[in-house]
């Protein structure tokens, strides 16, 4: 499975934007990229996913480079509930196995 | 819906006990996985089922570990003999046909092993 490299720890002042940047240099053509996320003592939660173009939904955005090499997961206006381990992960399987690696952890500040 | 379930949430048992968990996952999901988690680390793959068949199993998944989805619903997973090793949260997730959507995750059950 390709990689993905990702921040250990980010923090982030409440009601503003939040950048995740994550590196997947060794993405391939057919790799969706996928970001989960997972508040404390719970499992892991979707967040968005996208292949080429930027993808927008209630929960974030999604930016992905136009080399496909990196993407930046965008929180519009951080929330104490946004603190979380967000997981930057390409799903390079058909049936969707997922390697998640250790994540970026999101602090908000109030 | 009431999303993936996980039972128990919480086990303590002593060192060469045998363990079970179940899973349900959310109706109709064709695909369902477990996963193990230990603190710091994110989610590792186990093991995957399309309906009642197993189609892959991580080498993490040693002799020990056997997980079913009998009837192609619910699913178990069975550590025999325990090791203080095994002390992890065990996460299912599922996912419905067709691909690259996303999985749905129950909210784990923490085993610790004494």
């Amino acid at each position: 499975d390709a990689k993905t490299t990702q921040p250990n720890s980010m923090e982030s002042n409440e009601e503003e934007p939040v950048h995740l940047p994550c590196n997947h240099s060794t993405i391939s053509g057919t790799d969706y990229i996928h970001w989960y996320r997972q508040l404390p003592s719970q499992g892991p939660e979707y967040v968005i996913h996208g292949l080429t173009s930027n993808v927008n939904n209630r929960m974030a955005s999604l930016a992905i480079a136009e080399d496909r090499k990196s993407s930046t997961l965008i929180l519009h206006r951080a929330t104490l509930r946004d603190a979380a381990v967000y997981y930057c992960i390409l799903n390079s399987g058909g049936y969707q196995k997922v390697t998640f690696g250790t994540g970026t952890k999101l602090q908000v500040i109030p | 819906d009431t999303g993936v379930s996980q039972n128990p949430r919480h086990k303590i048992t002593k060192r060469g006990q045998n363990v079970t968990f179940r899973c349900d996952p959310i109706s109709e999901h064709n695909r369902l996985y477990w996963y193990r988690q230990t603190l710091g680390q994110g989610p590792e793959f186990l093991t995957y089922f399309q309906n009642e068949a197993q189609l892959e199993k991580s080498r993490l998944l040693s002799d020990r570990f056997s997980a079913e989805r009998p009837k192609g619903s619910f699913s178990t997973l069975e550590i025999q003999r325990t090791e203080q090793g095994d002390s992890a949260m065990y996460l299912c997730a599922s996912s419905p046909v067709p691909t690259y959507n996303e999985q749905f995750f129950g909210p784990g059950t923490r085993l610790t092993v004494l």
